[in-house]
């Protein structure tokens, strides 16, 4: 069964160092997302992207923060300079098309990337 | 803004029923969601129900929405060890761009 996979699966870095988190979506996929999870609080909602450009971001999702798709299968999330507090499991998902009216399609989830800013 | 809550833990015995509850604040929620989560894997939909429904059943799984009272539920009958894990409870409406919200997760425990 096709699967949403993330690298690396723990990321270690320094305050103020930059990270890119890389997700490879489902293939047939053309939504995507990424969310966080700060330990022992709820899954949170970061962006959304479609067509090459973010169609839904929160209020977490600052300047600090960028999407890209590089390539045909990649999907990445960066953090410029990190902060401690951005330590946290970053999950990536993916949908087929975007769940509207009666018409649903699930988000996939990868593993996560669990992200350590010392 | 929206917010979902649901209690952290339940401990059932194997082979009886659990129900793990969740409430949200949003009226205007168009698809609700139950999550589960598994020690180092991400998040797996087990079922969703949209919002015009009161009741989904998918197997072992039974969905309540009380869309009065902004209550979701989740039974899952004849429990099993391998049902053990966290459950997430989440929403999504459809002029948010797919945003799922998520309540802080129920850790259901299942005793032999």
């Amino acid at each position: 069964e096709p699967e949403v996979t993330q690298t690396p699966s723990h990321q270690v870095t320094q305050m103020g160092q930059e990270v890119i988190l890389r997700c490879v979506p489902i293939s047939n996929h053309l939504y995507f997302y990424w969310y966080r999870q700060i330990l022992g609080q709820k899954v949170e909602f970061l962006v959304s992207f479609y067509n090459n450009e973010i169609s839904e971001k929160s209020e977490i999702f600052d300047d600090q923060f960028s999407v890209e798709r590089p390539d045909g299968s990649n999907f990445t999330l960066k953090i410029r300079s990190t902060k401690l507090e951005d330590s946290a499991m970053y999950f990536c998902a993916s949908s087929e098309f975007a769940t509207s009216g009666l018409t649903f399609y699930e988000q996939y989830f990868g593993p996560g990337t669990r992200l350590t800013v010392t | 803004g929206e917010d979902v809550e649901q209690s952290l833990f339940l401990s059932v015995r194997e082979g009886d029923s659990s129900v793990i509850n969740c409430t949200y604040t949003d009226s205007s929620s168009t698809y609700l969601y139950w999550y589960k989560q598994e020690p180092g894997a991400g998040l797996q939909l087990l079922t969703y129900i949209f919002s015009n429904m009161d009741m989904k059943q998918d197997q072992r799984l039974t969905v309540l929405l009380n869309k009065k009272d902004k209550h979701l539920s989740l039974r899952i009958a004849d429990t099993q060890t391998g049902d053990s894990a966290i459950y997430f409870c989440a929403e999504s409406m459809d002029n948010a761009g797919n945003m799922l919200t998520f309540g802080g997760g129920t850790r259901l425990m299942v005793k032999p």
